[in-house]
């Protein structure tokens, strides 16, 4: 069973605050790694799939890197609001036909 | 497109009933999984399928079975229901053309074993 972990499990902010979480994975067989958000009650959806070491992606205030030779991706909120609040998932790609998720970082961004 | 959608939304079952999820998808997808997902553990792949009369087992197999008798459904079986059972189960689906696809989850079933 492959290792994927995601630090810290839960984190509570102010708005306005930036953040940022770790994802570590295997460094060998790597294919790619996933990001996906899951909001309360709803189904996850994907942010991003990052697949060369170095990799840099943003989408709005969000963004990730990407060190495949460490193992370890990091995913930044820049002035985290309140529709932010949700739960951040990394999913480890090594094969390409299925994920190995992490246990989520639950994100809370309180006024 | 609907996406991914997911039958029943919930269901409540005694232990030992039997019962089947149904997963469908309309995006011609070949690769089409089932997760479960319990408090503090993530989402555990259970079955898995890479493509219309094929499965494959996850992490967490154990008293599920699948079968995916065309491209679009994926159903997953539970024989004897146990509390142990208990969870959301969550389907997702993704296709191969082209590379590094993510999945698209369905709205998941909450499954309760009494």
């Amino acid at each position: 069973i492959l290792n994927v972990e995601q630090s810290p499990q839960s984190l509570h902010v102010q708005e306005g605050d930036s953040t940022n979480f770790t994802c570590s994975f295997p460094s060998s067989n790597f294919y790619a790694l996933h990001w996906y958000r899951w909001e309360t009650a709803k189904s996850p959806e994907a942010l991003f799939v990052m697949t060369l070491n170095g990799d840099e992606k943003k989408k709005g205030r969000i963004s990730a890197t990407l060190n495949t030779k460490e193992g370890y991706s990091y995913l930044y909120i820049k002035g985290s609001q309140p529709e932010d609040s949700a739960t951040y998932l990394c999913a480890f790609d090594g094969t390409a036909s299925k994920l190995t998720f992490g246990t989520g970082t639950r994100l809370q961004v309180t006024l | 497109n609907a996406g991914v959608t997911q039958t029943p939304k919930f269901r409540v079952l005694k232990t030992g009933q039997s019962m089947t999820l149904l997963c469908a998808q309309d995006m011609n997808h070949e690769y089409m999984y089932w997760y479960r997902q319990d408090p503090g553990m993530g989402l555990r792949l259970i079955h898995y399928s890479v493509g219309e009369g094929t499965t494959a087992k996850g992490e967490v197999p154990d008293g599920y079975n699948v079968s995916r008798l065309k491209k679009q459904n994926f159903l997953l079986g539970l024989e004897s229901a146990a509390p142990s059972q208990t969870s959301v189960y969550f389907c997702a689906s993704r296709r191969t053309s082209g590379t590094y696809n993510e999945q698209f989850f369905g709205p998941g079933t909450r499954l309760t074993v009494l």
